[in-house]
């Protein structure tokens, strides 16, 4: 499986906006780039996900890079419930046996 | 829409004995995952089955993991014997779509502690 990588840990203040980012070098044009977040004593929840083109929805925007090696999750306005872990995943698109493989992903602190 | 559901959300067992989890999927989601989630990691996926069939279990540890799902439904992970290193959270997922539309809901995980 095509490798991510991420920055261990950020931190942002409240009400501020947030850019995640994502390296993924290796990934193949098949590959979708998915996002997902972990908050504390809970299970893992999908952010959002894309291919080739820049993706929104209402819980943050994903902006893909051209060469698609790299992508940024942009959380217009963090709030304190958007401290978690965040996971950059590179999904293949293999129908009928689609899985996700998790790496250490990005914990995010939220400053008052 | 009800979300995944597991149980128990806490268990602490002593080594060399067995546990099992219980997982109930999202009504209509035929592809269903184990993964487990060990301190300051990502989940890691143990098995995974579409409907009653496993796609992939080539992480399970089999001498002593197993895991089941009757009827293309609930399903149920069970550990014997346990060993220290088996301390983890055991979180379940269930997907509907493949292809581009395709997201994971999971469960909030049961926390086993072997001691």
């Amino acid at each position: 499986d095509a490798k991510t990588t991420q920055p261990n840990s950020m931190e942002s203040n409240e009400e501020e906006p947030v850019h995640l980012p994502c390296n993924h070098s290796t990934i193949s044009g098949t590959d979708y780039i998915h996002w997902y977040r972990q908050l504390p004593s809970q299970g893992p929840e999908y952010v959002i996900h894309g291919l080739t083109s820049n993706v929104n929805n209402r819980m943050a925007s994903l902006a893909i890079a051209e060469d698609r090696k790299s992508s940024t999750l942009i959380l217009h306005r963090a709030t304190l419930r958007d401290a978690a872990v965040y996971y950059c995943i590179l999904r293949v698109a293999n129908f009928g046996n689609e899985k996700l493989t998790f790496g250490t992903g990005t914990r995010l602190t939220i400053i008052p | 829409e009800a979300g995944v559901a597991q149980s128990p959300r806490y268990k602490i067992i002593e080594k060399r004995q067995s546990v099992a989890f219980w997982c109930n999927p999202i009504s209509g989601h035929a592809t269903l995952y184990w993964y487990q989630q060990i301190l300051g990691q990502g989940p890691k996926l143990l098995i995974q089955f579409q409907n009653n069939g496993v796609v992939d279990d080539s992480q399970l540890p089999k001498d002593r993991f197993s895991a089941e799902r009757l009827k293309g439904v609930d399903s149920t992970l069970k550990i014997q014997p346990a060993k220290l290193e088996d301390s983890a959270v055991y979180l379940c997922a269930s997907s509907l779509f493949t292809g581009s539309a395709y997201e994971q809901y999971f469960g909030p995980g049961t926390r086993l502690t072997v001691t």
